[in-house]
């Protein structure tokens, strides 16, 4: 069974320029969920999709953020214009269940703004 | 005052030492509490996962939850090169699923 897969690994992209991130979640998984790292934080939560449905997005910064989930499939993150304070690791998380905590990762990815 | 404490390291063990991580908390509706292992430049996985108070055990893994302390742990026995890696704790409410998460310690155990 393939994991979590993300796109791209790494982005490095000027400030005001636009990034649109991509996650693959477990098929099967319902559930999509994205989280962020910046330097020297603790891992925060932006949002939560059941199937194409926006269950949460309390965790979204501003509204230069924008996620979508066309058809309950994949997911798409786009910043834009990015900030400078945008940069992290973005990581996607997929699971069955809703209500456990056991969320599947991706392996990130990673935004540079410059 | 964060809502998860964790001393982020790094611990630095010798080999076939048991280890004890552990995490700290101030919301009282946390219910779920689970640990997850991330390597160098890879996702979180999920380790141990933990609903209300006891003890859980798996392999070489214990994981333990004092609702009244408000306090978690990790132990790992026996430990090997390759448990070297940031271990990260994570809570979460009953009807609410944001994971809040530690800041992660950074373990490494010495061959």
């Amino acid at each position: 069974e393939a994991g979590v897969t993300q796109f791209p690994s790494h982005s490095v992209i000027e400030k005001g320029q636009t990034v649109t991130l991509r996650c693959d979640p477990i098929s099967g998984h319902d559930n999509l969920y994205w989280y962020r790292r910046v330097m020297g934080k603790e891992i925060k939560f932006l949002l939560h999709f059941v199937k194409e449905s926006k269950q949460d997005e309390s965790g979204m910064p501003n509204n230069r953020f924008l996620a979508e989930r066309t058809g309950g499939t994949y997911s798409t993150l786009k910043v834009q214009p990015a900030e400078l304070e945008d940069s992290g690791v973005y990581f996607c998380a997929s699971s069955r269940d809703r209500g456990t905590g056991e969320l599947f990762f991706g392996e990130g990815s990673r935004l540079t703004v410059l | 005052q964060k809502e998860v404490e964790q001393d982020p390291g790094p611990l630095s063990v010798p080999e076939g030492a048991i280890v004890s991580l552990n995490c700290t908390y101030s919301n009282s509706a946390f219910q779920y509490f689970m640990w997850y292992r991330q390597y160098s430049r890879k996702g979180p996985e999920l380790l141990m996962y933990t609903y209300s108070s006891g003890n859980k055990e798996d392999g070489r893994f214990t994981a333990q939850v004092d609702k009244s302390s408000k306090y978690i742990s990790l132990f790992i026995r026996d430990s090997q090169p390759s448990d070297s890696a940031t271990y990260l704790c994570a809570m979460m409410e009953d009807s609410n699923y944001q994971l809040i998460w530690g800041a992660g310690t950074k373990l490494i155990i010495k061959p």
